[in-house]
């Protein structure tokens, strides 16, 4: 089955440090989805991404998607604490989607 | 324009019972997927419903059943509940039908304690 590996499992940065997700897996992707899950709450939609070597921006966010599109990252600049929560690399099936194994950031004032 | 609810928020149960979790979509949405969340894990895609029918099932025994209605509101049912089905329940909906999945909306979630 779909295998996706995310490190570091948790990081811990402080407030204005940046910090970065990678994201791997085990096949070839058609795209991947990245989700925010702050704790406590339910998984939230960040962004999806298709066409290899893809890059995209939102705000402080940029994901990329590898050129062999078996992997991706999500670099966070000057980290607030709004940031905190887990987050999670998600591979795309026909009909489901594949979580990874999440970063959990923490974020320190 | 709600998006997607489930109840109940919080569950209780024991051993060898059945439970029955309730989800709607968001408006204008026709596909619901449920997905289970055991603590620090990431969400395990249980099973998907379009039309009323079952899509496309994960790797999950038979005791976790599903149903959806004309209204595209659904069920997830479990018996014979372990200790180990102890976890977040989600569900989500989306409006992609026939094609790879877009966007999924989550739910706040259920969390079932099996005691």
């Amino acid at each position: 089955g779909q295998q996706v590996m995310q490190i570091p499992q948790y990081q811990h940065v402080q407030e204005g440090e940046d910090f970065t997700t990678y994201c791997n897996s085990s096949t070839t992707l058609s795209n991947i989805q990245w989700y925010k899950q702050r704790p406590g709450g339910h998984p939230v939609f960040l962004i999806q991404l298709v066409k290899s070597g893809e890059v995209k921006k939102q705000k402080r966010l940029t994901f990329q998607f590898g050129e062999a599109k078996k992997n991706s990252s999500l670099h966070i600049t000057a980290t607030q604490t709004t940031d905190v929560g887990t987050y999670f690399c998600v591979a795309t099936g026909a009909n489901n989607l594949f979580f990874g194994t999440g970063t959990r950031l923490t974020v320190i004032p | 324009d709600a998006g997607v609810t489930q109840s109940p928020t919080h569950l209780i149960k024991t051993r060898g019972q059945q439970v029955t979790l309730r989800c709607s979509p968001k408006s204008g949405h026709d596909t619901v997927s449920w997905y289970q969340q055991a603590l620090g894990q990431g969400p395990q895609f249980i099973f998907q419903y379009y039309e009323e029918e079952e899509r496309q099932r994960g790797n999950f025994p038979d005791r976790f059943s599903g149903h959806q209605f004309p209204n595209y509101s659904s069920e997830l049912n479990v018996n014979a509940l372990l200790l180990g089905d102890s976890a977040l329940y989600l569900c989500a909906s989306s409006s992609i039908s026939g094609r790879r999945m877009g966007e999924q909306f989550f739910g706040p979630g259920t969390r079932l304690t099996v005691l």
